[in-house]
């Protein structure tokens, strides 16, 4: 299986801060890493496949790059509807993997 | 716009069989370009991919429950299906069905289902 880890595992933040969230995974995956946004009591939603294309309505200030083993989730203006956990997803091979979570709180 | 919805017990005893179906909506389960998944989240936890199953009915599961897990399809009735067998206290979680693109991620979750696991 191919593990992820994501760092930081929380962070703390204010509306307006750029937000960048790590995934590395324990194989070079190409680009088949996706990232998803939780927020409490509710199924995942997709907001970013293939490394760094934008899934159909999601806002442009999300973005997404990497490539091998490392990859990463960038916020470029944190909004008040962005505090939830995301996680990242390897879709390079199955089973399908996900990384543990990283939860964006109020600072 | 496609719709899944989730539906089963939500209290299951110790060894037997979690049953849940999922039916689709806005999306033909045989139209053959989308894989059809089983998702599963304990509270306060990450998220744990099941398996999968393409609209031919060909499965594929994770191998960490592959000897207690099966699916199946309706195309009758656009439903796939999850049967998880011998469930213990640590199979209670959230159960997703959803929709898998191939590499391009999963687009579309139902709600989620909380299933319970205790005599």
């Amino acid at each position: 299986d191919v593990q992820m880890t994501q760092s930081p595992s929380s962070l703390s933040a204010s509306v307006g801060d750029r937000v960048t969230i790590t995934c590395r995974t324990s194989q070079r995956i190409s680009t088949y890493l996706n990232w998803y946004q939780q927020k409490p009591g509710k199924a995942p939603k997709l907001l970013i496949y293939a490394t760094s294309t934008l899934h159909s309505g999601v806002p442009s200030r999300f973005s997404g790059g990497g490539s091998g083993t490392e990859f990463t989730l960038t916020i470029s203006s944190l909004q008040p509807e962005d505090f939830a956990t995301y996680y990242c997803q390897q879709s390079f091979n199955t089973p399908r993997t996900f990384g543990p979570g990283t939860k964006v709180d109020v600072k | 716009q496609v719709q899944l919805q989730e539906s089963g017990p939500g209290l299951v005893k110790p060894s037997q069989t979690l049953s849940l179906t999922c039916t689709v909506s806005g999306d033909s389960i045989s139209s053959g370009t989308h894989y059809w998944t089983w998702i599963r989240q304990p509270a306060g936890e990450g998220l744990e991919w099941i398996g999968r199953i393409s609209s031919s009915g060909v499965p594929t599961y994770n191998p960490s429950l592959k000897s207690r897990v099966t699916m199946s399809v309706d195309t009758s009735k656009n439903q796939f299906s999850l049967n998880l067998t011998s469930v213990s206290a640590a199979d209670t979680a959230v159960y997703y069905c959803a929709r898998e693109r191939g590499f391009g991620g999963i687009s579309a979750w139902g709600q989620g289902t909380l299933v319970s696991v205790s005599s």
